[in-house]
């Protein structure tokens, strides 16, 4: 089955602790990218990659560092969140520029 | 900039009723993609169009609809007679030949319908 999966789904830290959020696709895109979801914002861009070592900045990328190692994983690191960092996040795949991104599930952050 | 504004934050409607959720764009290139998502109160983010700004064609599937105006710069989605299932937040979203292939969302409109 063709998918995107995050993990954890849900996750409460203190600030500070560093953690990374996983991020998988079996589909064989080229392009990656992570999106926080805050109410009233919709879906905000924070990094995203064109492929297996090449990643840029999105919109909202203070705080965050993410690095494609490899073409099917897009792990999000957080070195020391903050409580302004709990959000909704969505990890993204796909093939550009026409093609719809599939998302994963979501992964709910809350750091304390 | 390219932007989007979907200036519903929040619609109800009773069970049966048609609905129509605004979403308008801008952008100042020639080329570009619009899509509609739907998050079902489950939180994931399902796809249900996407179209390119060379095709204006309106777009029926089933109880869901969709107009592309260029000359309003508005991508307008309609349910016609609504179910409770319909009940979500929809996003609009753009997307235009950038290096990132970045996608431009709307801040979403909270559809709930009511038996």
């Amino acid at each position: 089955e063709a998918q995107v999966t995050q993990n954890p789904r849900y996750l409460i830290t203190v600030t500070g602790k560093k953690l990374t959020v996983t991020c998988s696709q079996n589909m064989n895109h080229e392009y990656m990218s992570w999106y926080r979801q805050d109410p009233g914002l919709g879906l905000r861009q924070i990094y995203y990659s064109m492929n297996v070592e090449v990643t840029d900045k999105g919109d909202v990328p203070e705080g965050y560092k993410v690095s494609r190692k490899e073409k099917r994983n897009f792990p999000l690191i957080l070195e020391s969140p903050s409580p302004n960092q709990t959000s909704l996040y969505f990890c993204a795949s796909w093939d550009p520029p026409y093609n719809e991104q599939f998302f994963g599930p979501g992964t709910r952050l809350t750091v304390l | 900039a390219q932007k989007v504004t979907q200036a519903q934050t929040e619609i109800s409607v009773v069970e049966k009723e048609d609905v129509t959720l605004d979403c308008v764009y801008e952008t100042r290139d020639t080329t570009y993609y619009l899509f509609w998502y739907k998050q079902p109160p489950s939180g994931e983010l399902v796809f249900l169009i996407r179209r390119n700004s060379f095709d204006e064609q309106n777009e029926i599937s089933g109880r869901y609809s969709w107009n592309f105006q260029k000359s309003t710069s508005s991508f307008n989605f309609t349910i016609t007679a609504s179910q409770v299932v319909d009940s979500a937040v929809y996003f609009c979203a753009l997307r235009f030949n950038n290096a990132g292939n970045m996608l431009t969302f709307g801040g979403g409109t909270r559809l709930m319908v009511k038996p």
